[in-house]
């Protein structure tokens, strides 16, 4: 059962245009999300993170949105560039488990293209 | 170098092999993590390290699978009798302690590809 969801498989924008990226998840207790990128070859590279108890943070052009009585979070990234094209990641956080540990559960993951 | 680094990048075995997988996280992190990445997947949380302890192996998907990190900085992932669902990239992540929101900070990957 996948509690962190990203409907969209890919996604493509013009240059300059804003790209948003959206995800879904189901478990109520999460208390941190993230959005991470990949380029191919390479390890995930954190981006921008948001508190359960805000409804969103800004970082340039990279802006998330929080909407807990829907479980949905949105990225937008203003204005899109081609060197934005990667793999977005959704992820949250569990709440201090075993070992305190925050866990991080994933999405599956948005190709976004940036054509220029 | 300054940032996670995991070796070999690339890992052909055969089916019943032993293979060993390293990660060498970012100096004076305490938190490391070893995930699984299938192909159109997220990354699979595997087991966590706190300093040199296993503090949460809840991830293992058997007991083919066990990580060490006796001295509280690299880490090795031992996976017994290699399968060919054991196929995947294995990426290793480090923080500065456990508890911070989520930030880790990833490796290149092991590909492991079991024949």
């Amino acid at each position: 059962d996948q509690q962190v969801k990203q409907n969209s498989p890919s996604l493509s924008v013009q240059e300059g245009r804003i790209s948003i990226l959206n995800c879904d998840y189901t478990n109520s207790m999460f208390d941190y999300f993230l959005w991470y990128k990949k380029y191919p070859a390479e390890g995930p590279t954190f981006l921008i993170s948001i508190s359960s108890i805000k409804d969103k943070n800004e970082d340039g052009r990279f802006t998330v949105f929080l909407n807990k009585s829907a479980k949905h979070l949105s990225l937008h990234i203003v204005p899109s560039q081609p060197g934005d094209s990667a793999v977005y990641f959704c992820a949250a956080t569990t709440p201090l488990g075993a070992g305190n540990n925050r866990k991080l559960i994933w999405g599956l993951g948005t190709s976004l293209a940036v054509n220029p | 170098g300054a940032g996670v680094s995991q070796t070999p990048s690339n890992k052909v075995t055969e089916k019943g092999k032993y293979v060993e997988l390293r990660c060498d996280p970012i100096s004076g992190h305490t938190a490391l993590y070893w995930y699984r990445q299938s192909l159109g997947q997220g990354p699979e949380f595997l087991i966590y390290f706190q300093g040199t302890g296993a503090a949460d192996d809840s991830g293992l998907p058997n007991d083919r699978f066990f990580a060490v990190r006796p001295e509280g900085s690299v880490s090795t992932l031992k996976i017994q009798r290699t399968e060919r669902g054991d196929s995947a990239v294995y990426l290793c992540a480090s923080s500065l302690t456990g508890t911070s929101g989520g930030i880790q900070y990833f490796g290149a990957g092991t590909r492991l590809s079991v024949l």
